[in-house]
This record gives structure tokens, sequence and C-alpha cells, in this order.
């Protein structure tokens, strides 16, 4: 089970920390993704890392302004996003590899959370 | 980077119809295809991994072909619970990326 916190209405120029917290299985074991969804619109993909925290890569939209991370022995993911954009306004799912690195050959988004939702406001 | 491309954006079916939506990947992606099907309020859920692999527990009504650069997701006898949009993604290359969507109803 994957459970997000964090979201809220933010300014923007500011930042926020999403949490992933996970339950029912070796988090230690599975590369982690962010994927958000803007209202009424498709899904996008943030930021990715691999299971011992080693690789991690981000979408252009939030590179440079956001850090993935993951604390293993508290089973859980972090993505904060600084300098928040008006287009930063989105529900941000946390999601789940199968495998330990990501793109492999079965590289796919088998478990998701429900996500949690930031707005961008003044 | 990768640019998909859905079609057709919706569509509606009558219950038990044979439904068809089809995936382009702007290069090749080898089989690098996974297939998501997302209900209003809900996140994603995995229906088809590496183009054609069915994800345990997803019913077998659901199936998906292709390699390359073109790619399908069938529902062989579409039932009302499969109202939802579907979303197509690369795992080739990063970025990764979705398709826009195609939203599918009842009739």
């Amino acid at each position: 089970q994957l459970v997000e916190s964090g979201g809220g209405v933010i300014q923007p120029g500011r930042f926020v920390r999403l949490s992933c917290a996970v339950s029912g299985f070796t988090f230690s074991d599975h590369t982690m993704y962010w994927v958000r969804q803007t209202p009424g619109k498709g899904l996008e993909w943030v930021a990715v890392i691999s299971n011992d925290g080693s690789k991690k890569y981000y979408a252009d939209s939030v590179k440079g302004r956001s850090v993935i991370s993951r604390v293993n022995s508290k089973n859980t993911l972090y993505l904060q996003v600084n300098s928040l954009r008006t287009d930063d306004t989105a529900t941000y799912f946390c999601a789940r590899d199968p495998g330990r690195n990501f793109l492999t050959g079965s590289s796919h988004m088998d478990v998701w959370g429900e996500g949690t939702t930031v707005i961008i406001s003044s | 980077d990768i640019q998909m491309t859905q079609s057709p954006s919706s569509l509606s079916a009558y219950a038990g119809d044979r439904v068809t939506i089809t995936c382009r990947a702007s290069q090749t992606i080898s089989n690098n295809l996974n297939w998501y099907q997302q209900k209003i309020g809900k996140a994603p859920k995995v229906l088809i991994y590496t183009a054609s692999n069915l994800q345990s527990g997803v019913p077998s009504r659901f199936s998906g072909s292709g390699s390359g650069t073109e790619f399908t997701l069938t529902i062989s006898s579409l039932q009302p619970e499969d109202f939802a949009t579907y979303y197509c993604q690369q795992s080739y290359s990063l970025p990764l990326t979705f398709g826009p969507g195609t939203k599918v109803e009842i009739k």
C-alpha cells in the first residue's frame, strides 16, 4: 500500500515536500516513481529513484528545482519541489516498479497510491 | 523525448462489443509499452505490461499486442465496469511518457 501526504494550497514561489508511506512489501527492493496529473488532463512522469537511491532522474518540467529521495529504513519516499509555479498544480501519485532498477525490460508501475493534491495559488 | 499518441481519443460502445485502442510511439520502443486504466477519482491501474503481458488479477478480456512503434489494447467483450480512460506509457527511455488517453464510454 502506498499513501501520499503533504499536499495542500501553497503560494507560488514556495516549496512543497510530498511523502509516500509504504507498507505491505519490501520497500528497498523496488524502484519508485512520482507521477502527476493536472485537473482534467493526462498523466506526466515527474521523477524516478532506484531501489537504493543511487540513481535519480527528473522530468524537464521539474529538473533543477526538485529532489526525489527515499529513506528505506522508514519505508518512505519523498518529493520536494521548490520554486512552485501555477503549472505545478496537480494530483501527485507515487508508484512502484516491480524491479530494483528502471528501464529494464519489464519496467512498469504496478502499485499506485491514491494521490495527494497540490494547488498553487496566491 | 518519445511522443505517444492514442486513437481514438474517445469511443462509445455497447456492453459485449470488442474494443480496440491504438497507441503509437514517435520512435521505436521495442516492446516497452504499458497500458493503464484510470477510473474517475482513482489512481491508474496497470492492465498490460511489456506490450502483451497481462497483469495479475486483470480480467482476461484485456489483451495487448504490438512492437516497435504501434501497439493495441483490446477489450474482447466490453463490460460496464470498463468505463474508464486508458493510457499507454513507454518505458523504453527517459523521460517516461504517457499517451493522452482514450476515454471509453458505455452506450
